[in-house]
C-alpha cells in the first residue's frame, strides 16, 4: 500500500519568515495530495490540495508543489503569522480525493516564534 | 464548521466493552470515511462507505465494524475494547468520488 513520509517532525520559524514542509510518497498511482492543518484537539482542516495534472498551486500565503517523477510534494507558507502555529499533515490517495481513504504523513508541528 | 457532525464528543468506557460512534455527513454527501488518530499510529484510514455500500478498507481491526444507513449517516462499532483503542475517531464526507474530504469534529474515546 501507499506510504507517506513527512519531514521535519518539528519546525520552528520566526514570525514573518517562510516555512517549508516536505513529503514523499511511494505509490506512483497516487494522484491527489491534500494538506491539512490541525490545532490541538480539533479536526483536520484542509488548507490546500493539488492533483497530479498540476505542478504547483498557490492560495495567498500558501503554496504546494508536486514533483511526480521524484514522488515528492511540499507545502510552502510565506510571511508566517502566530495563527499558523499548528500541526500540518500531508496526505496522498489514488482516485482523486474521494475514491479512497487518505494515507497521511506523521505530521509536522509548526511553531511560529514571535 | 465543515458541516459533518459526530456524536458523542467524548466517550469513556472500560476494557472489553462495546461502543458505537455516529457520523452525519454534510448535506448531499454520499461517501463517509472513518479515521483513527492516536499518538503512536498517527492518522489512519479505517473504512469508506459510498451510498450505503462498503467501498474501501484500510487498517480496520476485525473487532471494528461500520455501516452506512439509507439516510447516509454512518456508525462505527468498536467491540472488545482494549486500552490501545483509546484515540480520536474522525469521520469525513465527500459528495462524490473526486471531491475533497471534509472532517467532522471527532469523538474522543478513552478506554480505562
Amino acid at each position: 500500500g501507499e506510504n507517506v513520509e513527512q519531514h521535519p517532525s518539528t519546525l520552528s520559524v520566526q514570525e514573518g519568515d517562510s516555512a517549508v514542509i516536505k513529503c514523499t510518497y511511494s505509490d506512483s498511482a497516487s494522484n491527489y495530495f491534500p494538506w491539512y492543518k490541525q490545532e490541538l484537539g480539533k479536526r483536520p482542516q484542509l488548507i490546500i490540495d493539488i492533483r497530479s495534472n498540476v505542478g504547483e498551486k498557490k492560495d495567498q500565503r500558501i503554496a504546494v508543489t508536486l514533483n511526480k517523477t521524484a514522488k515528492h510534494f511540499s507545502l510552502h507558507i510565506t510571511e508566517t503569522q502566530p495563527e499558523d502555529s499548528a500541526v500540518y499533515f500531508c496526505a496522498a490517495s489514488i482516485g482523486g480525493g474521494g475514491a479512497d481513504g487518505l494515507t497521511f504523513g506523521k505530521g509536522t508541528h509548526l511553531i511560529i516564534q514571535p | 464548521d465543515s458541516g459533518v457532525t459526530q456524536t458523542p464528543k467524548h466517550l469513556i468506557t472500560a476494557t472489553g466493552q462495546r461502543v458505537t460512534l455516529r457520523c452525519s455527513p454534510r448535506s448531499g454527501d454520499l461517501s463517509v470515511y472513518w479515521y483513527q488518530q492516536s499518538l503512536d499510529q498517527g492518522l489512519q484510514f479505517l473504512i469508506q462507505y459510498y451510498n450505503g455500500e462498503e467501498r474501501a478498507k484500510g487498517n480496520i481491526l476485525e473487532r471494528f465494524s461500520a455501516q452506512q444507513f439509507p439516510d447516509l449517516h454512518s456508525e462505527l462499532n468498536l467491540s472488545s475494547l482494549e486500552l490501545g483503542d483509546s484515540a480520536l475517531y474522525f469521520c469525513a464526507s465527500t459528495r462524490d468520488l473526486t471531491d475533497t474530504q471534509y472532517f467532522g469534529p471527532g469523538t474522543r474515546l478513552t478506554v480505562l
